[in-house]
């Protein structure tokens, strides 16, 4: 059973860090695009960003792009989400998904997390 | 930036056809994904590849992808189909795009 377990959401002041982390198991992590998708209180779901099974290929949304790091570490199985100079507008549920096998694929995102809620405020 | 624009809401009587679209310049040069999500869970994709239906998704589910319009049909919809429901595309090389949303009513 696939499994996607994100982790270290919480109440963070504007301008501070925060580090998401999410742990796969249930398949062959290093074989997958992996994502973090965001939806802040009572709005759409809007995608953060996306790695490829080696992260040869990085992809960011505009509205985070050189604020925000993804990694993986195939080892252990595990998707993380560097989060600096945080926003209140960052405020969202956080979840990781599992793409398909190749960058730009068509298979969709098939796996969700249950999300962490990461809320920016004073 | 590339966008995909969808209706706000939709209303549908129970048994009746629901259609959602997604917008988007040349979408259909591109694939289309959609996905459903009812209040306090996780997104579920029900369609792939433009009309691809995942295991387990019924099979009143159906997608079709052209110009610069995706749809989403639900035949026969049922109360359990009301949810939001968001289309989803790769916008470019390196980045993902969702549309806004549409919140499916069955009255």
């Amino acid at each position: 059973e696939v499994q996607l377990v994100e982790s270290g959401g919480g109440l963070v002041q504007p301008g501070r860090s925060l580090r998401l982390s999410c742990a796969a198991s249930g398949f062959t992590f290093d074989d997958y695009v992996m994502h973090w998708v965001r939806q802040a209180p009572g709005k759409g779901l809007e995608w953060v960003s996306g790695i490829s099974w080696n992260s040869g290929s990085i992809g960011y949304a505009d509205s985070v792009k050189g604020r925000f790091t993804i990694s993986r570490d195939n080892a252990k199985n595990s998707l993380n989400l560097q989060m600096n100079s945080l926003r209140a507008e960052d405020t969202a549920l956080y979840y990781c998904a599992k793409g398909g096998t190749t960058w730009g694929d068509s298979s969709g995102l098939d796996y969700w997390g249950q999300g962490t809620l990461v809320t920016v405020s004073s | 930036s590339y966008e995909l624009t969808q209706p706000p809401s939709v209303s549908v009587s129970p048994g009746q056809t629901a259609s959602i679209t997604c917008s988007g310049d040349k979408l259909g040069d591109k694939y289309a994904c959609w996905y459903q999500q009812k209040p306090g869970q996780s997104p579920v994709v029900v369609i792939f590849q433009d009309s691809k239906r995942p295991s387990g998704i019924p099979e009143r589910f159906s997608g079709s992808n052209s110009g610069n319009t995706a749809t989403l049909t639900i035949s026969g919809t049922q109360a359990m189909d009301e949810a939001d429901y968001y289309c989803q595309a790769w916008g470019s090389s390196t980045a993902v795009v969702f549309g806004g949303g549409t919140k499916l009513t069955v009255l």
